[in-house]
């Protein structure tokens, strides 16, 4: 079975930081990995995903992701926040093409100061 | 090209009663998912469906609960007499093709509020 970790529910950081979230997956199967960001009271927004090919993966509003399989993880990364950044962020992962469904992790809810 | 379309975005129930939800997908998206989200918690599979057919309900209560979507119109998700404990949000995904080839696209959901 699948399995999403998303390690600590909330990161603060301030403008200006680098922006570090953390996720491990669990697959029996080469994985499809995805970052989604959820705003107060909207839908999910894919901000990025991993399929196969370049392990590095860049998406929307300079985020980006690696995919490391000795490590099992998919960090998400954006190297300066700003104050639009805050919302809760969600790793999900996939079977591969075969997958009939998105295992979403718990969420980590980022905050930015100024 | 209108995104996912949920309906209503807040729903009240007094307990016992059924809360119907429901979800145009995309236009060209013949593959819909549902979910459920908890507070403090990720969102949760239930159901997958393409038209007519439902694929994957491994993650849907075996009671009270059902989901559809026919040749025409919306998908249904149904609760049947609704407990408090199914207070939550359900979020509808639609996408071209199994959730693994491509992006799945969210509606925006509809709180369910059981009282």
């Amino acid at each position: 079975a699948q399995s999403v970790t998303q390690l600590g529910s909330h990161v603060s950081v301030s403008e200006g930081a680098l922006v570090l979230l953390r996720c491990n997956y669990s697959s029996s199967v080469p994985p499809y990995l995805f970052w989604y960001v959820q705003y107060p009271n909207q839908g999910l927004q894919l901000l990025l995903k991993y399929t196969t090919g370049a392990t590095l993966v860049k998406g929307i509003n300079g985020f980006e992701a690696e995919f490391k399989k000795s490590e099992t993880s998919f960090h998400l990364t954006k190297p300066s926040a700003h104050m639009s950044d805050a919302a809760e962020y969600f790793c999900a992962v996939s079977e591969g093409q075969a997958g009939t469904a998105l295992i979403f992790g718990k969420g980590t809810t980022l905050s930015v100061s100024s | 090209n209108a995104g996912v379309m949920q309906n209503p975005r807040h729903l009240v129930r007094r307990r016992g009663q059924e809360a119907r939800l429901r979800c145009s997908p995309m236009k060209g998206h013949s593959h819909v998912y549902w979910y459920r989200q908890l507070p403090e918690e990720g969102l949760k599979f239930m159901v997958y469906l393409q038209k007519e057919n439902i694929i994957d309900e491994s993650g849907m209560p075996k009671e009270r609960f059902s989901a559809e979507f026919p040749k025409e119109g919306p998908s249904i998700l149904r609760i049947q007499q609704v407990v408090r404990g199914d207070s939550a949000a359900y979020f509808c995904a639609s996408s071209p093709d199994r959730v693994g080839f491509g992006e799945a696209f969210f509606g925006q959901g509809t709180r369910l509020t059981v009282v």
